[in-house]
């Protein structure tokens, strides 16, 4: 079973310039998360997708931060304007069912200088 | 009280040395836990499921406590391999809109020779 993939691996990015991470689940699971990791922090949830739709995106910064995944499968997190403190890893994950465990891609690691 | 909380640790053992770890939750409904293993540079991966009659893999045994809303990670004869952060995780709030999996900011384990 393939695993859940992220691209880039890496990123360093000028404060104030755009940003965008790609996210391919787990085949056949329906919900998929973004997850902001910064150091020496466990995983915050920014955004949760059921299918296409949002089901809960009160974490992630708005004015800044934004997330499609446009036909239930995978999905694009972007940031524009960048921040230092967006300094961190954006871990996207998958599961089947609610409650089951979560699947993680390798993360992609972001660098705001 | 916190939705989840963990003591960050350093835990500092040396091979050999049985070492337990706790995790409290706010969530009283709470009815899935998990314990991921985190080493660094890496993804989380799942560990363990955490059930209510406890539950033992191995060197590895994690337990539930309603009562008093912890859960715990037993470790016995560690080995160097066993060094990462252990990352306690709890379903979500109450009011929380989805069912995003929330946790804990870890706890780093050491095993030296």
């Amino acid at each position: 079973e393939a695993g859940v993939a992220q691209s880039p691996r890496y990123k360093i990015i000028e404060k104030r310039q755009s940003v965008a991470f790609w996210c391919n689940p787990i085949s056949g699971h329906a919900t998929l998360y973004w997850y902001q990791q910064i150091l020496g922090q466990g995983p915050k949830l920014l955004i949760q997708f059921q299918n296409n739709g949002v089901v809960d995106d009160s974490q992630l910064p708005k004015d800044r931060f934004s997330a499609e995944r446009l036909k239930g499968v995978d999905s694009t997190l972007k940031i524009q304007p960048a921040k230092l403190e967006d300094s961190a890893v954006y871990l996207c994950a998958s599961n089947w069912a609610e409650n089951s465990p979560l699947h993680f891609g390798n993360g992609t690691r972001l660098t705001v200088t | 009280r916190k939705e989840v909380e963990q003591d960050p640790g350093p835990f500092n053992v040396p091979e050999g040395a049985t070492v337990a770890f706790n995790c409290t939750y706010s969530n009283s409904a709470s009815q899935s836990f998990f314990w991921y293993r985190q080493d660094c540079r890496k993804e989380p991966k799942l560990l363990m499921s955490v059930y209510s009659s406890g539950n033992e893999d191995g060197r590895f045994t994690a337990q539930l406590n309603r009562a008093s809303q912890y859960i715990s990670l037993l470790i016995r004869d560690s080995k160097l391999s066993d060094s990462a952060t252990y990352l306690c995780v709890v379903p979500p709030r109450a009011n929380q809109a989805g069912t995003a999996l929330i946790f804990g900011k870890g706890t780093t384990l050491s095993v030296s020779s």
